[in-house]
């Protein structure tokens, strides 16, 4: 059973350009949440979706950044006009839930996004 | 204020000794507790739930204080492979609220 597959793994843009991420959840997992890792910092929440719906986007910033899980295919973050502040490790995680209850969430090995 | 507070360490053990710490989380309406553990800035590795019972797997044992709000963990018998980043993570309807780790060194 494979495990959450993110690609790719390092990810290297100029200043302006745009930055797609992609994330497979585990099998049977219908629930995806990307994070953001900061150098020298914790892991920040960004988004909680389900398939064709945002659950919570509460921690994505306002502007350049959006996030998609359609019901074919894997889960998109994309980052517009990459800034040298959006370098950072992010990570994926995906569970199953029953009911309104999420169960344990498991990562998957990270994009590291270099800006230059 | 940060929403989970961890003591950053390092700790540092001797191989086969007991070590343990403790996180404190701000938000009472979180539901669920968790222990992950991160290696070298690699990617969270669900290390086990925490629930107000207690609860033991294998060396790792974890408790949860609902009434003052903190979380414990406690390894038994250190080995080296225990080395790492343990992260104390409360959810919030499926957010995870990351601490900042405790570094634990273990060494021979």
């Amino acid at each position: 059973n494979a495990g959450v597959m993110q690609n790719p793994r390092h990810l290297v843009r100029r200043r302006g350009q745009e930055a797609r991420l992609r994330c497979s959840p585990m099998k049977g997992h219908s629930h995806v949440y990307w994070y953001r890792q900061l150098p020298e910092e914790g892991l920040k929440f960004m988004v909680y979706l389900q398939k064709e719906n945002i659950i919570d986007e509460s921690g994505m910033p306002k502007e350049r950044f959006s996030a998609e899980f359609p019901k074919e295919g894997p889960s998109i973050l994309r980052i517009q006009q990459v800034v040298r502040g959006d370098s950072a490790a992010y990570f994926c995680a995906s569970s199953h839930t029953s009911g309104t209850v999420a169960y344990e969430q498991y990562f998957g090995p990270g994009t590291r996004l270099t800006v230059t | 204020r940060k929403e989970v507070e961890q003591d950053p360490g390092p700790f540092n053990v001797p191989e086969g000794a007991t070590v343990a710490f403790n996180c404190t989380y701000s938000n009472s309406a979180s539901q669920s507790f968790f222990w992950y553990r991160q290696d070298c800035r690699k990617e969270p590795k669900l290390l086990m739930s925490v629930y107000s019972s207690g609860n033991e797997d294998g060396r790792f044992t974890a408790q949860l204080n609902r009434a003052s709000q903190y979380i414990s963990l406690l390894i038994r018998d250190s080995k080296l492979s225990d080395s790492a980043t343990y992260l104390c993570v409360a959810d919030s309807w499926g957010k995870l609220q990351f601490g900042a780790g405790t570094q634990v060194v273990v060494t021979p």
